[in-house]
C-alpha cells in the first residue's frame, strides 16, 4: 500500500518568515495530493490540493510543488502569520473504484512567532 | 459549500455503553464517507469507508462489531461505538466525498469520545 512520509514533525518561524513543509510517497499510482491544516479540537480543513498533471498550484500565500518523479511534494506557506499556527497533514490518494481513499502524513506542528 | 456536521462534538459515557455518532453532508450528496480515528499529536487512521446503501468497508485491525458503520441515506452515516471501553477514547472524524469525479474528502468537525 502507499506510504506517506511528512517532514519536519515540527516547526517554528518567526512571523513574516516561510515556512516549508515537504511530503514523500511511495505509490507511483497516487494522482491526489491534498494539504490539511488542523486546528486543536477541530476537523482537517482543506487549504489546497494539487493533482499529478500539474507540477505547482498558487493560492494567495500557499503554494504546493510537485515533484512526480522523485515522489514528493511540497506546501510553501510565505509571510507567515500567528494564525497559520496549526497542524498541517499531507495526503495522498488514488482513485479506487468511485471513491478516494487517503493515506496521511504524519502532521508538522506549526508555530509562527509573533 | 461542501460543509460537513458531525453530532455530538463531545459524548462522555460510561464503560459499557454504547455511544452514537452523527455525520451529516450539509449541502451535497455524498456517495462516500469515511471514519477515521486520531490519537493525540497523531495522524488520522483510517478506520471504514461506507457507500450509500453496502455494508462498509473497514481496514484491517478495526473491529467491525465493536464499530457500527451505516450509510443509510446520501447526507448520512452514523458510527456506533458498542460496548465502549477507556481504550475507545479517541477523536472520531468523519468525511465525505461527492464521488463526482474529483477526490476531495471535506471533514467534519470531529467528536471527542470519553469513556470514563
Amino acid at each position: 500500500g502507499e506510504n506517506v512520509e511528512q517532514h519536519p514533525s515540527t516547526l517554528s518561524v518567526q512571523e513574516g518568515d516561510s515556512a516549508v513543509i515537504k511530503c514523500t510517497y511511495s505509490d507511483s499510482a497516487s494522482n491526489y495530493f491534498p494539504w490539511y491544516k488542523q486546528e486543536l479540537g477541530k476537523g482537517p480543513q482543506l487549504i489546497i490540493d494539487i493533482r499529478s498533471n500539474v507540477g505547482e498550484k498558487k493560492d494567495q500565500r500557499i503554494a504546493v510543488t510537485l515533484n512526480k518523479t522523485a515522489k514528493h511534494f511540497s506546501l510553501h506557506i510565505t509571510e507567515t502569520q500567528p494564525e497559520d499556527s496549526a497542524v498541517y497533514f499531507c495526503a495522498a490518494s488514488m482513485a479506487l473504484y468511485n471513491f478516494n481513499k487517503f493515506y496521511f502524513g504524519s502532521g508538522t506542528k506549526l508555530n509562527v512567532k509573533p | 459549500g461542501a460543509v460537513v456536521s458531525q453530532h455530538p462534538s463531545r459524548v462522555i459515557c460510561k464503560s459499557g455503553t454504547s455511544v452514537k455518532i452523527e455525520c451529516r453532508s450539509l449541502d451535497f450528496q455524498a456517495t462516500t464517507m469515511f471514519w477515521y480515528r486520531q490519537f493525540p499529536k497523531q495522524s488520522l487512521m483510517l478506520m471504514a469507508t461506507s457507500n450509500e446503501g453496502s455494508k462498509a468497508t473497514y481496514e484491517q485491525g478495526v473491529e467491525k462489531d465493536k464499530f457500527l458503520i451505516n450509510h443509510a441515506s446520501l447526507t448520512l452515516s452514523t458510527l456506533t461505538v458498542t460496548s465502549a471501553h477507556p481504550e475507545d477514547s479517541s477523536f472520531y472524524i468523519c468525511s465525505a466525498s461527492s464521488g463526482l469525479g474529483v477526490n476531495e474528502q471535506f471533514f467534519g468537525p470531529g467528536t471527542r469520545l470519553t469513556v470514563l
